[in-house]
């Protein structure tokens, strides 16, 4: 079975450009969630999806990100326009509620986003 | 609201040496606790996870972290590491409902041969 997959693994971009980083959850996981990495600090969470809709929204840093997930299958992060700030690595993670009610999420390779 | 701290965010071990990472939690709720791993230039792993049926949790590698709950500790172990276990550790906690997982800031590990 196919894990968690993104896209693209590097991008590199200058400040004022806009991307647009694709994250294809496990098939069949209904949760799927973006977190990002700054260098030298921690992991923080974006956002979360249930299918389609935002369940939790509450990391997105400002209104120059945009997540959609059309369909309840992949997932869109549209960064627009782009900030030196924003540089770091986006992870995406996703999970299927299960019987012992842990909320086991697995993660994708990350995509490294640099901001010139 | 929930929290993770990681004490040390490099730890260098000798190679067949115990390895000790540590981290505590602050959960408002019972929590749910990780340990994933990062290798360099893959994604996270997971390494373990505490669901509370066992206080002593045994991952894969030989890893095992141990829940303390009167300690809000969740310490991550070796008995002996290898050259292979140089990664970056990350302790994380969830406070259950499928929600967000907070993140520890990490602990590089290296091995010294």
């Amino acid at each position: 079975e196919a894990g968690v997959t993104q896209f693209p693994s590097h991008s590199v971009i200058e400040k004022g450009q806009t991307v647009t980083l694709r994250c294809d959850p496990i098939s069949g996981h209904d949760n799927l969630y973006w977190y990002r990495r700054v260098m030298g600090k921690e992991i923080k969470f974006l956002l979360h999806f249930v299918k389609e809709s935002k369940q939790d929204e509450s990391g997105m840093p400002n209104n120059r990100f945009l997540a959609e997930r059309t369909g309840g299958t992949y997932s869109t992060l549209k960064v627009q326009p782009a900030e030196l700030e924003d540089s770091g690595v986006y992870f995406c993670a996703s999970s299927q509620p299960g019987t012992s009610g842990i909320n086991e999420q697995f993660f994708g390779p990350g995509t490294r986003l640099t901001v010139l | 609201a929930q929290s993770v701290t990681q004490l040390g965010s490099h730890v260098s071990v000798s190679e067949g040496a115990l390895v000790l990472l540590r981290c505590n939690y602050s959960s408002s709720v019972p929590p749910y606790l990780f340990w994933y791993v990062q290798y360099p230039n893959q994604g996270l792993q997971l390494l373990l996870k505490y669901t509370s049926a066992a206080t002593l949790v045994k991952g894969i590698n030989g890893f095992e972290a141990e829940f303390k709950k009167s300690e809000t500790s969740f310490h991550l172990t070796k008995p002996s590491a290898h050259m292979s276990d140089a990664a970056e550790y990350f302790c994380a906690v969830e406070a259950g409902g499928y929600q967000k997982v907070t993140f520890g800031t990490g602990t590089k590990l290296q091995v010294i041969p």
